[in-house]
């Protein structure tokens, strides 16, 4: 059962360029949205992440806006850089008894062109 | 900067055998979780302990898996007997559990690969 879907499953885009990986949840339930970024032989890191009572939010050249009435949300990476190819991967959070139990999507394979 | 430790971080195991991994959360974080992560997917949560408890593990094949986390500190994941299909990276993640308690930091992973 795959409660959040990811896409695209790869991405090359150009140095300086603007990477856009988009995310879909069903579950009303979840009440926090972070992304974590994944190089190979590594644990993801977590990147940046958002609630659903804001519609944007900016680190840096990482964005994510979030559509709670369209259960969406987005990862903006602006003037990408061959150093941000990795792996990335949203996920959707609900609570539980100790906290919050994480749900993600299948990942989305950036590569960013020289 | 404190983080996740795992080990080993690669494993080969022929079917059949028993494999053993073993993670230490970040100091004074309550909440344990154990994923898997099979190639080209997301991590999928296996187990979630509260300090000794485990909170969830519906997720836990239970007639091979076992996990514990004996003084609410590291944890130890088990795979007795180990098959084919096991073959994939098992991530450790903690969190506070309090405060922040949706921020998960994970560890490098053990690597799994079954013959």
């Amino acid at each position: 059962q795959q409660q959040v879907k990811q896409s695209p499953q790869s991405l090359i885009v150009q140095k300086g360029g603007i990477s856009i990986i988009n995310c879909a949840y069903e579950n009303t339930a979840f009440d926090y949205f972070p992304w974590y970024q994944q190089f190979p032989g590594k644990g993801p890191a977590l990147l940046i992440a958002i609630r659903p009572d804001v519609s944007e939010k900016k680190e840096g050249r990482f964005t994510i806006s979030f559509n709670k009435s369209a259960k969406q949300f987005s990862l903006h990476i602006m003037d990408s850089q061959p150093g941000d190819s990795a792996t990335y991967f949203c996920a959707a959070s609900s609570r539980n008894n100790a906290g919050n139990m994480l749900t993600f999507g299948g990942g989305t394979r950036l590569m960013v062109k020289p | 900067e404190a983080e996740v430790a795992q080990s080993p971080r690669y494993k080969i195991t022929e079917k059949s055998q028993a494999v053993a991994f073993w993670c230490d959360p970040i100091s004074g974080h309550a909440t344990l979780y154990w994923y898997r992560q099979i190639l080209g997917q997301g991590p999928e949560l296996l187990v979630q302990f509260q300090d000794e408890s485990v909170v969830d593990d519906s997720q836990l094949p239970k007639d091979r898996f076992s996990a514990e986390r004996l003084k609410g500190v590291d944890s130890t994941l088990k795979i007795q007997p180990a098959e084919l299909g096991d073959s994939a990276m098992y991530l450790c993640a903690s969190s506070r559990g309090t405060g922040s308690p949706y921020e998960q930091y994970f560890g490098p992973g053990t690597r799994l690969t079954v013959t």
